[in-house]
């Protein structure tokens, strides 16, 4: 089953902040969040995994909640080049699975 | 910094019709992956290939679809008989851990007619 992330779009004046939501009805392993633009390639944002490790890119903070399979991903101070889909990628736990289940994604726009 | 290839950007073929798209890795990573993305809709696991052998599949990655990796740097998605439904942009991925950060490569726009 794919997570769900919330809200499916956003519209902020850059310089505002921006919360990303993604849950799964899985415990999970880890969620991985990408950022998309339009006919480009998923980039790769943030990892985090059970039992709190994480690796990402330095203006970029998430949290991942263990306990209910949630994650979020903080934009803050948002700049007209975090507009994009962002999506999140789950690994379930005891499965040994390695590909990703992606949300729908979240449309953020940045206005100047 | 190091970054996943694709070739071709762009394929065009008719249907029935067989395609191998290509990816290059990056050069030290071990787990190599291929997700497929319907204009507009997110982005699907295919398959995942590590020690030269299919790691997991997804149920779209049925009997028409092959991996392979037939030499140290290349990593292919063959199609077999393609339909009109395979039109979509196909992505290549590497990580260097099992389980951990993809990265995924530009990929390549298959259309299929």
């Amino acid at each position: 089953q794919q997570p769900v992330q919330s809200p499916q779009a956003v519209i902020l004046r850059e310089g505002e902040d921006a919360v990303i939501n993604c849950s799964s009805s899985k415990a999970l392993y880890s969620v991985h969040w990408y950022r998309q633009k339009h006919g480009e390639a998923p980039v790769f944002l943030m990892i985090l995994l059970k039992g709190g490790e994480q690796k990402g890119h330095e203006k970029i903070s998430a949290s991942f909640n263990e306990k209910k399979q949630q994650s979020s991903l903080y934009l803050t101070a948002s700049q007209l080049s975090y507009s994009g889909t962002y999506f999140c990628g789950t690994i379930a736990s005891g499965g040994g699975a390695d590909g990703l289940t992606f949300g729908k994604g979240t449309h953020l726009i940045i206005q100047p | 910094e190091p970054e996943v290839t694709q070739t071709p950007s762009h394929q065009v073929t008719q249907m029935g019709q067989e395609v191998i798209l290509r990816c290059v890795p990056i050069s030290n990573h071990l787990y190599f992956y291929w997700y497929r993305q319907i204009l507009g809709q997110k982005v699907e696991f295919l398959v995942s290939f590590y020690n030269n052998e299919i790691s997991e599949k997804s149920e779209i990655f049925d009997d028409q679809f092959s991996v392979e990796r037939p030499d140290g740097s290349n990593f292919t998605l063959k199609i077999r008989s393609t339909k009109l439904e395979d039109s979509a942009m196909y992505f290549c991925a590497s990580s260097d851990f099992l389980q951990y950060e993809q990265y995924f490569g530009p990929g390549t726009r298959l259309t299929v007619t």
